[in-house]
């Protein structure tokens, strides 16, 4: 049973490009949480998401940034005209039902943006 | 105040001794508590879920004091394996993890 699957792993991007990054979730987890850890801090929550759904976007920009995860195919964050402040360590996880009730949840190895 | 607060550290200890670690929480309505493990520039890992009644794995005890809010992670028996960053993990109501910003700790010969 794979793990999380982030892709890629590392991502170059010039200013104002947009950057995709993917995830796939364990299988039979349909709860996929995106995260952002800039260097020397701590993880900090962005968007939480069930297939079709985004159920709490609270600590997402308002601008740029957008996440989706579709019916069929991987989760995807999507950061629009990037700027070197986006440049950071992106984490996604899953888990098979919703973390408040005590389901654990699993983190992928991360991409990493980095914004020239 | 934030939600999650973790002493930053770094806990410096020898091998072998036993150390401890705090989280404390703001939100009363909190559901879920989780203890993290990351390795510089890694992802985490889950280390252990924390009930009501207190955990144990192997060298790792972790308990939850609702009344106090806070969680704790107790490590014995040190090993140099186990450096690393120690994040909790609270979900307050609804499904939203928020980590604490991790505590690190350099176990030393």
């Amino acid at each position: 049973n794979a793990g999380v699957m982030q892709n890629p792993r590392h991502l170059v991007r010039r200013r104002g490009q947009e950057a995709r990054l993917r995830c796939s979730p364990m299988k039979g987890h349909s709860h996929v949480y995106w995260y952002r850890q800039l260097p020397e801090e701590g993880l900090k929550f962005m968007v939480y998401l069930q297939k079709e759904n985004i159920i709490d976007e609270s600590g997402m920009p308002k601008e740029r940034f957008s996440a989706e995860f579709p019916k069929e195919g991987p989760s995807i964050l999507r950061i629009q005209q990037v700027v070197r402040g986006d440049s950071a360590a992106y984490f996604c996880a899953s888990s098979i039902t919703g973390t408040g009730g005590n389901a654990e949840a699993f983190f992928g190895q991360g991409t990493r943006l980095t914004v020239v | 105040r934030k939600e999650v607060e973790q002493d930053p550290g770094p806990f410096n200890v020898p091998e072998g001794a036993t150390v401890a670690f705090n989280c404390t929480y703001s939100n009363s309505a909190s559901q879920s508590f989780f203890w993290y493990r990351q390795d510089c520039r890694k992802e985490p890992k889950l280390l252990m879920s924390v009930y009501s009644s207190g955990n144990e794995d192997g060298r790792f005890t972790a308990q939850l004091n609702r009344a106090s809010q806070y969680i704790s992670l107790l490590i014995r028996d040190s090993k140099l394996s186990d450096s690393a960053t120690y994040l909790c993990a609270i979900t307050g109501g609804g499904n939203k993890l928020t980590f604490g910003t991790g505590t690190q700790l350099k176990v030393e010969l």
